[in-house]
């Protein structure tokens, strides 16, 4: 069956640092790859997509990276400050029908 | 601009009860409708999604049934609810992609 992991449950950093985040994926070839974010009792906000043809993509602090031979992707934050705080989730799409797999999350905090 | 109102934010019942959650959108037309399901630290599970009025797919058998009456509305429903039914429940829409969140309804049941 499918799956998604997510590198780890919780990530803390030093404000400054850059964080790694990482989502691995079996038995699933997906179109493309998104990332979102989630505070404490909100829903997802949107981040980044990726599509497979794409080795990496960026948005001002943020870079995520897919490698469909490994099959994972790598998400950066870049300078991380508290605001950065939340969880973070992979998601994978297909072109054919309507479902996106979510993996579990990975609460990031970084602290001052 | 695109929005989607989910209601109600949180929501006590006991069990045994019905089950009525809403959730709209505005600013767009014909959307891919979804709900889903998300229990304390834990990933999202898809229960229900929606291509079109009327058109309703579900993921996983579940004491829970969904209904798009409207283009831009979608309803999760329960005649019975159980203890298993707690959770936090969201509303997502999408063109294509990505998928764009409502701010969800957490579900207690005593």
């Amino acid at each position: 069956s499918q799956k998604i992991e997510q590198n780890s449950e919780a990530l803390n950093i030093q404000e400054g640092k850059t964080a790694t985040l990482t989502c691995n994926y079996t038995n699933y070839s997906p179109a493309y790859l998104q990332w979102y974010r989630q505070d404490p009792g909100r829903g997802p906000v949107f981040l980044l997509l990726i599509r497979e043809n794409e080795k990496e993509k960026r948005k001002e602090r943020l870079k995520v990276t897919f490698d469909t031979t490994l099959k994972q992707s790598l998400f950066h934050i870049t300078a991380s400050q508290p605001a950065d705080s939340a969880t973070y989730l992979c998601a994978l799409g297909a072109n054919y029908g309507q479902n996106f797999v979510f993996g579990p999350g990975t609460r990031l905090s970084v602290l001052p | 601009s695109q929005t989607i109102h989910q209601w109600p934010a949180t929501l006590v019942q006991p069990v045994g009860s019905p089950l009525s959650l809403e959730c709209t959108v505005e600013g767009t037309s014909n959307p891919n409708l979804y709900w889903y399901r998300q229990a304390a630290g834990r990933g999202l599970q898809l229960l229900f999604y929606s291509v079109g009025i009327g058109q309703i797919s579900s993921e996983v058998p579940q004491n829970l049934s969904a209904s798009r009456p409207q283009d831009r509305q979608f309803i999760l429903s329960s005649k019975k609810l159980l203890l298993s039914d707690s959770g936090f429940y969201l509303c997502a829409w999408s063109v294509e992609e990505p998928q764009h969140f409502g701010d969800g309804t957490r579900l207690s049941i005593l």
